[in-house]
């Protein structure tokens, strides 16, 4: 079974543009969670998404949004790029919603915002 | 909310020595508990997890932790590393209604040959 997929892997952008992740999960996951890992702030929890909805949610601004497709993948943006906004931003998926269910993370987007 | 300290930002030990890696958390709810670690230039994998029943968990590379509710603790031990157990392990607690998923801020283990 293919792991979880990211892309791209590395991203390059500039203060004030908007940007897009792609996250494919494991055949068969329906839920896919986003995490922001950075040196300063460690990782934190974005949102979780299942079946197309928007499950829970972090503590961060509405310039981070995200959503998810019929198919499970799921797309983060992040628009009006700050400089703090460089991270290694983390996809992980899991068969169901809820505590109990093993949570597979992929390899992770890194952006860098200049 | 719930909170993670991992006191511990760095910990070198040399190979086959024994090894404690704390986490502390505090929380108003029960929480479930959870270490994670990250190999350099890797995701995360989940190495073990406390939901309920024994307090004393184990995963299948030789890691335990112990949940110690009066110490709101959650450390996790090793007898005898080994150099590929070179990472950086995160702890991480979610309450018991599923929210509010918090990560501690990491120990990185460096295992000396």
């Amino acid at each position: 079974k293919a792991g979880v997929t990211q892309t791209p892997r590395y991203l390059i952008k500039t203060r004030g543009q908007q940007v897009t992740l792609s996250c494919s999960p494991i055949s068969g996951h329906r839920s896919v969670s986003w995490y922001q890992q950075t040196p300063g702030q460690g990782l934190q929890f974005l949102f979780e998404y299942f079946s197309e909805t928007q499950r829970n949610k972090g503590n961060f601004p509405g310039r981070f949004s995200g959503r998810q497709f019929s198919n499970s993948r799921s797309e983060m943006n992040v628009s009006t790029l700050e400089l703090g906004d460089s991270a290694l931003y983390l996809c992980a998926s899991s068969q169901n919603s809820g505590v109990g269910n093993e949570q597979f993370f992929g390899p992770g987007t890194r952006l860098t915002v200049l | 909310a719930q909170s993670v300290t991992q006191l511990d930002s760095q910990v070198p030990v040399f190979e086959e020595a024994p090894v404690e890696l704390r986490c502390n958390y505090s929380s108003s709810v029960s929480v479930y508990l959870f270490w994670y670690v990250q190999y350099p230039n890797q995701g995360l994998q989940l190495l073990l997890k406390y939901l309920s029943g024994s307090t004393l968990v184990e995963s299948i590379n030789g890691f335990e932790a112990e949940f110690n509710k009066s110490q709101t603790s959650f450390h996790l031990r090793k007898p005898s590393v080994h150099i590929s157990d070179t990472a950086e392990y995160f702890c991480a607690v979610i309450n018991n209604y599923g929210q509010n998923f918090v990560f501690g801020p990491g120990t990185r283990l460096s295992v000396l040959p």
